[in-house]
């Protein structure tokens, strides 16, 4: 089955600029999306198809994918940032269609 | 907008039967281009997509529980139902239901319901 790896931990000061990557072989061939949890809530879609933002969903929150690599890229990271991201994918290929990524977390320090 | 509460018992018996169910308010679950999918994290664990059912009641379920698994709609009650069957300590896990966006090449999940925790435990 396909596979999503991500970093399990990242570390920014406020104020900076968080990237947080998703690799997979040839992601840039799919469309990505990404998931905040906050801890003890449920996911909440942040990306969608590589890069749109839902209504609602602050403008630091951006994304890209090419290649190997799709990144999720918050810039002005803030306290309230501090979350696990997952990125995830649709693949018609195998017989589970959804994939998540193993999910990163972001600690604002 | 689309509001999703997912609702059962937070405590199961191995070997018996978890039963979920996945209230939706602010739209019908029998109209518009969209799956509705259950989620499963594991504490301290990443998300697993268990299965999903289209509005027409057809339904895909994730290869290593398919042959313990039955999601179903409930029209009039605009509910979705989710039955796991033989369950196991492997099987505790916050469940989540979430409407699932279908567009031509590509799904993505939004929103999402609270949770809800479910124990295996004698």
């Amino acid at each position: 089955s396909y596979v999503l790896t991500q970093a399990p931990s990242l570390t920014v000061a406020p104020g900076q600029t968080a990237r947080i990557t998703c690799g997979g072989n040839s992601i840039g061939s799919k469309s990505v999306h990404w998931y905040q949890q906050k801890p003890g809530q449920a996911p909440v879609l942040v990306i969608h198809d590589d890069s749109d933002r839902p209504s609602g969903i602050s403008e630091r929150f951006s994304g890209s994918n090419s290649g190997n690599t799709a990144t999720l890229t918050i810039i002005r990271v803030e306290a309230g940032d501090e979350a696990d991201y997952y990125c995830q994918v649709w693949d018609s290929d195998y017989g589970h269609p959804y994939v998540f990524g193993t999910g990163t977390q972001v600690t604002v320090l | 907008q689309v509001q999703l509460h997912e609702s059962g018992p937070g405590l199961v018996k191995p070997s018996q039967t978890l039963s979920l169910t996945c209230s939706v308010s602010g739209g019908s679950i029998s109209t518009g281009s969209f799956y509705w999918s259950w989620i499963r994290q594991p504490a301290g664990k990443g998300l697993e997509w268990i299965g999903r059912i289209y509005t027409s009641g057809s339904t895909d379920y994730n290869p290593s529980l398919k042959s313990r698994l039955t999601i179903s709609l409930d029209t009039p009650k605009n509910q979705v139902s989710l039955k796991l069957t033989s369950v196991t300590a492997a099987d505790t896990a916050v469940y989540y239901c979430a409407r699932t966006i279908k567009t031509i090449d590509t799904d993505w999940f939004d929103p999402w319901g609270q949770g809800t925790l479910v124990t295996v435990s004698s």
